[in-house]
């Protein structure tokens, strides 16, 4: 099985720009999709992302999916930050058998 | 409305036995494979099982291998989850998760709506 790793913590500005990636540690990243997890403070997950960067209906387009076979990553961004956005983010992918998700990155919107 | 309504959850000893159940509406259980994901206190999220739409197959992961497993109550559109031989490290808020379809074809790469939670403690 492989791993996803996620940077623990991120803060950032209303109204900017932020960046979450996830790694996969074995196995190429683009030979199974990502999905990417909205968690708010306790609330259930919600899908904000899934196949690498489509978006379910509903989630605003300032949220956008990215998959980078160099660093063997994908990367969520939130463009246009607003404090309702605050929340924990996981990434998730799988392969014939099991499923993963990363370890969380908590986002704080100061 | 597509809801997933979790239940059954509670506080049980190490060793013990506890079944949730997965309440469907708004779909049928035998369109869509389910997802169970369980969340530890202040943890992140643990994909735990899943079955197939037809109820043909499931898949575990390998911390509740042997101990957990699914079933369906068709005529209810419910899911379960058995728990045997419940571990203090079990402890978590068990989520069921549905997947979707592609093409209409019933997939199950990622779950997308979520239910609520049940709240599962094992301890002494």
């Amino acid at each position: 099985n492989f791993m996803l790793t996620q940077t623990h913590s991120v803060s950032e500005s209303p109204g900017q720009t932020v960046t979450i990636s996830c790694t996969r540690s074995s196995g190429n990243i683009a030979s199974n999709y990502v999905q990417w997890y909205q968690q708010r403070p306790g609330s259930s997950p919600t899908t904000v992302i899934y196949e690498d960067k489509q978006r379910p209906s509903g989630v605003p387009d300032r949220f956008s999916g990215s998959v980078d076979i160099s660093s063997n990553s994908a990367t969520l961004t939130i463009s246009g930050l607003k404090t309702e956005d605050e929340g924990d983010y996981y990434c998730q992918s799988y392969d014939r058998t099991s499923w993963v998700f990363g370890g969380g990155t908590k986002l704080t919107v100061l | 409305q597509v809801q997933l309504v979790e239940s059954g959850g509670g506080v049980v000893q190490p060793g013990g036995s506890l079944r949730l159940s997965c309440a469907a509406s708004g779909f049928s259980v035998n369109d869509f494979g389910i997802h169970w994901v369980r969340q530890a206190p202040g943890k992140g999220l643990d994909w735990v099982a899943f079955i197939r739409y037809d109820g043909s197959n499931q898949f575990h992961a390998d911390s509740v291998k042997g101990r957990f497993s699914l079933s369906r109550d068709i005529s209810k559109n419910t899911l379960h989850l058995q728990m045997n031989s419940l571990r203090p490290e079990d402890t978590a808020v068990y989520y069921c998760a549905k997947g979707p379809r592609v093409s209409g074809i019933p997939a199950a790469h990622y779950m997308d709506v979520w239910g609520k939670g049940t709240k599962v403690t094992v301890s002494s």
